[in-house]
């Protein structure tokens, strides 16, 4: 199947500071992805859905501001929080949207940011 | 709008028991439907999917039908293994866009 990654796989962080976090598709173009965020033994909450070349559509309540999502190519999206503080501090999954026609998504393995 | 409601855990089973977890789903049209497993610490991984109705998915084990009149995609599978424990998550795809709706997920622990 499809594989995606993440980077980094972890990351701790002052409050205050910017973190960025990069998924990339590694063997096929996605010209949609998905940013998640998962609460400690919670579901996915959609974030924002990116498509190549255009803005990304923020989900109801997150903060456009706060959480950047820059989608320069088919194979590389990238999640900024901004000003980071510890309530920030999650599970953060990308997703890539294949070209099939199952509508299926792919996961990258998870970025976990701790904010001190 | 579209919703899957999976039953809540945890479900602790023994090793070898027989496994079922409830997902239905509430969608218009006609949704591709999927499981996806959670181990700890990682991403979430593709387990089985199904497109139309009265399709199964099966991988490793795990089957699951989509069954269009009584709306749900029930997981299971005859005997688990105690590296089957992880966090399942029943999710469909109806929406333009590969988007996803998932439930809420279901952890099992499987017990030697």
């Amino acid at each position: 199947g499809a594989v995606v990654s993440q980077h980094p796989s972890w990351v701790i962080c002052k409050s205050g500071t910017s973190v960025k976090i990069e998924c990339r598709s590694l063997d096929f173009q996605a010209t949609t992805m998905f940013w998640y965020r998962q609460f400690p033994k919670q579901s996915l909450m959609l974030m924002a859905t990116s498509n190549e070349g255009s803005k990304a559509t923020y989900e109801q309540g997150v903060e456009k501001d706060k959480f950047l999502i820059n989608h320069a190519s088919l194979t590389l999206s990238t999640l900024t929080v901004t000003s980071a503080h510890p309530e920030d501090s999650s599970f953060y999954i990308c997703s890539a949207g294949g070209d099939g026609n199952y509508n299926e998504q792919f996961f990258g393995p998870g970025t976990r940011l701790t904010v001190l | 709008g579209d919703s899957v409601t999976q039953m809540e855990g945890p479900v602790t089973l023994s090793e070898e028991a027989f496994l079922t977890i409830n997902c239905t789903y509430t969608a218009t049209g006609y949704p591709s439907l999927f499981w996806y497993v959670q181990y700890p610490g990682e991403g979430l991984q593709l387990l089985l999917k199904a497109t139309k109705a009265d399709d199964k998915g099966s991988n490793k084990g795990f089957e699951a039908t989509y069954r269009k009149e009584t709306t749900s995609f029930h997981l299971e599978k005859g005997s688990v293994q105690v590296s089957d424990s992880a966090v399942y998550f029943c999710a469909l795809s109806g929406r333009a866009g590969n988007m996803l709706t998932f439930g809420g997920g279901t952890r099992l622990m499987v017990k030697p």
